[in-house]
Protein backbone atom coordinates (compact mmCIF):
# COMPACT_ATOMS: atom_id res chain seq x y z
CA UNK A 1 0.00 0.00 0.00
CA UNK A 2 1.64 3.33 -1.17
CA UNK A 3 -0.94 5.69 0.23
CA UNK A 4 -0.39 8.22 3.68
CA UNK A 5 -0.48 6.01 6.85
CA UNK A 6 -0.67 7.32 10.42
CA UNK A 7 0.22 5.39 13.53
CA UNK A 8 -1.53 5.20 16.10
CA UNK A 9 -4.60 4.64 14.36
CA UNK A 10 -6.41 5.24 18.15
CA UNK A 11 -5.05 7.00 21.23
CA UNK A 12 -6.59 7.21 24.43
CA UNK A 13 -4.72 9.77 27.06
CA UNK A 14 -5.16 11.45 30.73
CA UNK A 15 -6.19 14.91 30.56
CA UNK A 16 -1.96 16.97 31.26
CA UNK A 17 -0.37 13.78 29.17
CA UNK A 18 1.74 14.53 26.52
CA UNK A 19 0.88 12.74 22.68
CA UNK A 20 2.83 12.11 19.66
CA UNK A 21 1.51 11.23 15.97
CA UNK A 22 2.89 10.03 13.30
CA UNK A 23 3.08 10.36 9.54
CA UNK A 24 4.24 8.61 6.39
CA UNK A 25 3.31 10.36 3.25
CA UNK A 26 3.23 9.16 -0.10
CA UNK A 27 6.62 8.50 -0.92
CA UNK A 28 7.11 10.98 -3.75
CA UNK A 29 5.30 13.90 -2.21
CA UNK A 30 7.04 16.81 -1.04
CA UNK A 31 3.93 18.74 0.71
CA UNK A 32 2.54 17.31 4.24
CA UNK A 33 -0.31 18.89 6.01
CA UNK A 34 -2.05 18.52 9.21
CA UNK A 35 -5.65 19.31 9.93
CA UNK A 36 -7.91 18.20 12.66
CA UNK A 37 -11.70 17.49 12.99
CA UNK A 38 -13.87 17.47 15.82
CA UNK A 39 -17.09 15.93 15.65
CA UNK A 40 -19.79 17.14 13.62
CA UNK A 41 -16.88 19.05 11.97
CA UNK A 42 -15.04 19.38 8.27
CA UNK A 43 -11.72 18.70 8.57
CA UNK A 44 -9.43 22.45 9.77
CA UNK A 45 -6.08 23.18 8.62
CA UNK A 46 -3.48 22.79 11.55
CA UNK A 47 0.13 23.37 9.67
CA UNK A 48 1.60 22.77 6.16
CA UNK A 49 5.54 21.58 5.58
CA UNK A 50 7.60 21.73 2.05
CA UNK A 51 9.68 18.84 2.83
CA UNK A 52 11.28 19.71 5.95
CA UNK A 53 10.56 23.06 6.32
CA UNK A 54 7.38 24.55 8.55
CA UNK A 55 5.84 27.02 6.01
CA UNK A 56 2.88 27.90 7.80
CA UNK A 57 0.74 27.18 10.93
CA UNK A 58 -2.87 28.10 11.81
CA UNK A 59 -4.57 29.93 14.72
CA UNK A 60 -5.53 26.57 15.90
CA UNK A 61 -2.17 25.44 16.81
CA UNK A 62 -1.44 26.58 20.12
CA UNK A 63 1.81 26.48 22.24
CA UNK A 64 1.20 22.95 23.49
CA UNK A 65 1.30 21.50 19.74
CA UNK A 66 4.23 21.45 17.74
CA UNK A 67 5.10 19.53 14.72
CA UNK A 68 7.87 18.32 12.64
CA UNK A 69 9.30 17.02 9.24
CA UNK A 70 12.82 16.06 10.31
CA UNK A 71 14.11 14.63 6.84
CA UNK A 72 11.38 15.84 4.79
CA UNK A 73 10.08 12.46 5.18
CA UNK A 74 7.37 11.50 7.85
CA UNK A 75 6.29 14.02 10.13
CA UNK A 76 5.34 14.04 13.83
CA UNK A 77 2.57 15.74 15.50
CA UNK A 78 3.07 16.14 19.81
CA UNK A 79 0.34 17.78 21.76
CA UNK A 80 1.90 18.74 25.36
CA UNK A 81 -0.52 18.24 28.60
CA UNK A 82 -3.13 17.76 26.45
CA UNK A 83 -6.64 19.02 27.29
CA UNK A 84 -10.71 17.39 27.01
CA UNK A 85 -10.78 20.10 24.20
CA UNK A 86 -7.96 18.43 22.11
CA UNK A 87 -10.27 15.21 21.72
CA UNK A 88 -10.28 14.98 17.89
CA UNK A 89 -9.44 13.25 14.82
CA UNK A 90 -6.03 14.28 13.33
CA UNK A 91 -5.62 13.57 9.60
CA UNK A 92 -2.20 14.31 7.62
CA UNK A 93 -2.55 14.78 4.02
CA UNK A 94 0.05 15.36 1.45
CA UNK A 95 0.20 16.32 -2.07
CA UNK A 96 3.27 16.60 -4.83
CA UNK A 97 3.27 19.72 -7.52
CA UNK A 98 4.68 17.43 -10.22
CA UNK A 99 1.70 15.40 -10.58
CA UNK A 100 -0.58 16.20 -12.95
CA UNK A 101 -3.53 16.33 -10.07
CA UNK A 102 -1.14 19.65 -9.09
CA UNK A 103 -1.69 20.02 -5.64
CA UNK A 104 -4.18 16.95 -5.59
CA UNK A 105 -4.06 15.92 -1.48
CA UNK A 106 -4.89 12.18 -0.19
CA UNK A 107 -5.48 11.67 3.37
CA UNK A 108 -4.12 9.02 5.74
CA UNK A 109 -6.86 7.25 7.72
CA UNK A 110 -6.54 9.27 10.89
CA UNK A 111 -5.11 9.11 14.36
CA UNK A 112 -8.60 9.49 16.81
CA UNK A 113 -7.56 11.02 20.20
CA UNK A 114 -9.96 10.65 23.14
CA UNK A 115 -8.51 12.72 26.24
CA UNK A 116 -10.18 11.72 29.50
CA UNK B 1 -10.80 32.53 4.83
CA UNK B 2 -13.01 31.04 2.59
CA UNK B 3 -16.78 29.45 3.80
CA UNK B 4 -18.06 26.62 2.56
CA UNK B 5 -21.67 25.63 3.22
CA UNK B 6 -23.50 22.42 2.47
CA UNK B 7 -26.64 20.91 3.47
CA UNK B 8 -26.06 18.40 6.09
CA UNK B 9 -28.27 15.60 5.44
CA UNK B 10 -29.72 14.00 2.09
CA UNK B 11 -31.62 10.63 2.07
CA UNK B 12 -31.97 9.23 -1.07
CA UNK B 13 -33.15 5.29 -2.35
CA UNK B 14 -30.82 3.03 -3.74
CA UNK B 15 -30.89 3.34 -7.38
CA UNK B 16 -31.98 7.16 -7.22
CA UNK B 17 -29.65 9.81 -8.02
CA UNK B 18 -27.93 12.04 -5.49
CA UNK B 19 -27.28 15.62 -5.57
CA UNK B 20 -24.94 17.05 -2.89
CA UNK B 21 -24.93 20.43 -3.52
CA UNK B 22 -22.04 23.12 -1.91
CA UNK B 23 -21.46 27.39 -1.91
CA UNK B 24 -18.39 28.78 -1.34
CA UNK B 25 -17.37 32.45 -1.26
CA UNK B 26 -13.89 32.93 -2.63
CA UNK B 27 -14.41 33.93 -6.26
CA UNK B 28 -10.48 33.18 -6.37
CA UNK B 29 -11.09 29.24 -6.08
CA UNK B 30 -8.89 27.65 -8.44
CA UNK B 31 -9.42 23.60 -7.80
CA UNK B 32 -12.55 22.90 -6.22
CA UNK B 33 -12.13 18.87 -4.78
CA UNK B 34 -15.29 16.68 -3.41
CA UNK B 35 -13.95 14.10 -0.76
CA UNK B 36 -15.87 11.53 1.08
CA UNK B 37 -15.62 10.26 4.71
CA UNK B 38 -16.66 6.95 5.93
CA UNK B 39 -17.67 6.30 9.23
CA UNK B 40 -13.89 6.25 11.79
CA UNK B 41 -12.32 6.85 8.23
CA UNK B 42 -9.91 9.38 6.80
CA UNK B 43 -10.99 11.54 3.43
CA UNK B 44 -10.88 9.28 0.42
CA UNK B 45 -10.40 11.53 -2.94
CA UNK B 46 -13.65 11.25 -5.40
CA UNK B 47 -12.84 13.97 -8.07
CA UNK B 48 -12.54 17.17 -8.44
CA UNK B 49 -12.81 20.11 -10.84
CA UNK B 50 -10.87 23.49 -11.89
CA UNK B 51 -12.08 26.64 -12.35
CA UNK B 52 -11.86 27.24 -15.89
CA UNK B 53 -14.53 24.05 -16.44
CA UNK B 54 -17.83 24.30 -15.73
CA UNK B 55 -18.42 19.96 -15.66
CA UNK B 56 -16.67 17.15 -15.40
CA UNK B 57 -17.73 13.47 -15.79
CA UNK B 58 -16.09 11.10 -14.14
CA UNK B 59 -17.81 6.92 -14.55
CA UNK B 60 -21.05 7.13 -11.69
CA UNK B 61 -19.70 11.10 -10.60
CA UNK B 62 -20.92 14.43 -12.19
CA UNK B 63 -19.83 17.68 -11.09
CA UNK B 64 -21.26 21.01 -12.03
CA UNK B 65 -19.84 24.38 -11.59
CA UNK B 66 -21.41 27.42 -11.25
CA UNK B 67 -18.52 29.91 -10.63
CA UNK B 68 -20.47 33.29 -11.41
CA UNK B 69 -22.72 31.87 -8.06
CA UNK B 70 -19.95 30.47 -6.88
CA UNK B 71 -21.81 27.00 -6.32
CA UNK B 72 -20.80 23.14 -6.80
CA UNK B 73 -22.84 19.84 -6.71
CA UNK B 74 -22.17 16.78 -7.04
CA UNK B 75 -24.40 14.12 -8.76
CA UNK B 76 -23.89 10.04 -7.96
CA UNK B 77 -26.18 8.08 -10.61
CA UNK B 78 -27.33 5.09 -9.51
CA UNK B 79 -26.84 5.81 -5.64
CA UNK B 80 -25.81 2.25 -4.00
CA UNK B 81 -26.05 1.65 -0.27
CA UNK B 82 -22.28 1.36 -0.18
CA UNK B 83 -22.18 5.56 -1.08
CA UNK B 84 -23.82 6.55 1.92
CA UNK B 85 -21.24 8.39 3.96
CA UNK B 86 -20.74 12.23 4.31
CA UNK B 87 -19.16 14.27 1.21
CA UNK B 88 -16.95 17.21 1.83
CA UNK B 89 -16.74 19.80 -1.00
CA UNK B 90 -13.05 21.41 -0.54
CA UNK B 91 -12.39 24.81 -2.62
CA UNK B 92 -8.14 25.44 -2.82
CA UNK B 93 -8.42 29.35 -3.04
CA UNK B 94 -5.59 31.19 -5.33
CA UNK B 95 -5.19 33.06 -2.25
CA UNK B 96 -4.79 30.55 -0.02
CA UNK B 97 -1.80 29.66 1.25
CA UNK B 98 0.48 26.82 -0.36
CA UNK B 99 -2.79 24.97 -1.22
CA UNK B 100 -4.60 24.28 2.20
CA UNK B 101 -7.99 23.13 1.71
CA UNK B 102 -11.16 24.29 2.78
CA UNK B 103 -14.16 22.25 4.63
CA UNK B 104 -17.29 23.03 5.59
CA UNK B 105 -19.54 20.73 7.77
CA UNK B 106 -20.29 17.98 5.13
CA UNK B 107 -23.35 16.42 4.17
CA UNK B 108 -24.31 13.15 5.31
CA UNK B 109 -26.03 10.60 2.55
CA UNK B 110 -27.93 8.05 3.33
CA UNK B 111 -29.18 5.48 0.86
CA UNK B 112 -31.72 3.26 1.67
CA UNK B 113 -31.93 -0.53 0.17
Amino acid sequence: DTGVSQDPRHKITKRGQNVTFRCDPISEHNRLYWYRQTLGQGPEFLTYFQNEAQLEKSRLLSDRFSAERPKGSFSTLEIQRTEQGDSAMYLCASSSRTAREEETQYFGPGTRLLVL
Amino acid sequence: GEDVEQSLFLSVREGDSSVINCTYTDSSSTYLYWYKQEPGAGLQLLTYIFSNMDMKQDQRLTVLLNKKDKHLSLRIADTQTGDSAIYFCAPRTRGSTLGRLYFGRGTQLTVWP
